[in-house]
């Protein structure tokens, strides 16, 4: 079974601050792992997925398989950073995604 | 292109009552899922379809069925409703790179 582990429901940083969401799965083939944003209002669209090895609006995030982890981190974090994130796994040779159970970023002046 | 277009945006029902969600793409994408999405348990997979004509249970599929006669379309049905399918409902449908575009949701409540 695949599973995926988001354990902060909130994260409150100020403006300026490191930020770093956590995640961590499991799964015993090679995932492929993803972060999905959604802003206030508007639809879940995806932020970063692991194979890309990009920054995307100043985040990042490495995949860990020693640790099982999918951190994603922002050096400076922005008012307009503020927003729900969900990290997901994709197992080998699926196409479903498995979410965590999101993290709420609050990114207070 | 419109992308994924979801109907309604909000629903009430009550319980034992039926109904259908919509769920539209423009984008010829082949893979299509609904998820639903609560508070502390992220969204999970209810049903997906590979293709017009194949569909397939997800993680939490009891109480709703779906269907896919078309590419575009991916209705998610509730054939009797109860209060624990209150709930927001995603539709997505997925390029050929595995990015899923998700709709805007619906909203349901079941009293």
């Amino acid at each position: 079974a695949q599973r995926v582990t988001q354990p902060e429901k909130l994260l409150s940083v100020f403006k300026g601050a490191p930020v770093e969401l956590k995640c961590n799965y499991s799964y015993s083939g090679s995932p492929e792992l993803f972060w999905y944003v959604q802003y206030s209002r508007q639809r879940l669209q995806l932020l970063l997925r692991h194979i890309s090895r990009e920054s995307i609006k100043g985040f990042t995030a490495d995949l860990n398989k020693g640790e099982t982890s999918f951190h994603l981190k922002k050096p400076f974090a922005q008012e307009e950073d503020s927003a729900m994130y969900y990290c997901a796994l994709r197992g080998t040779g699926r196409r479903a995604l498995t979410f965590g159970s999101g993290t709420r970023l609050q990114v207070q002046p | 292109n419109a992308g994924v277009t979801q109907t309604p945006k909000f629903q009430v029902l009550k319980t034992g009552q039926s109904m259908t969600l919509q769920c539209a793409q423009d984008m010829n994408h082949e893979y299509m899922s609904w998820y639903r999405q609560d508070p502390g348990m992220g969204l999970r997979l209810i049903h997906y379809s590979v293709g017009a004509g194949i569909t397939d249970q997800g993680e939490v599929p009891n109480g709703y069925n779906v269907s896919r006669s078309t590419t575009e379309d991916f209705p998610l049905r509730l054939l009797s409703a109860a209060p624990s399918q209150t709930s927001v409902y995603f539709c997505a449908s997925t390029t050929g790179s595995d990015e899923q575009f998700f709709g805007p949701g619906t909203r349901l409540t079941v009293l």
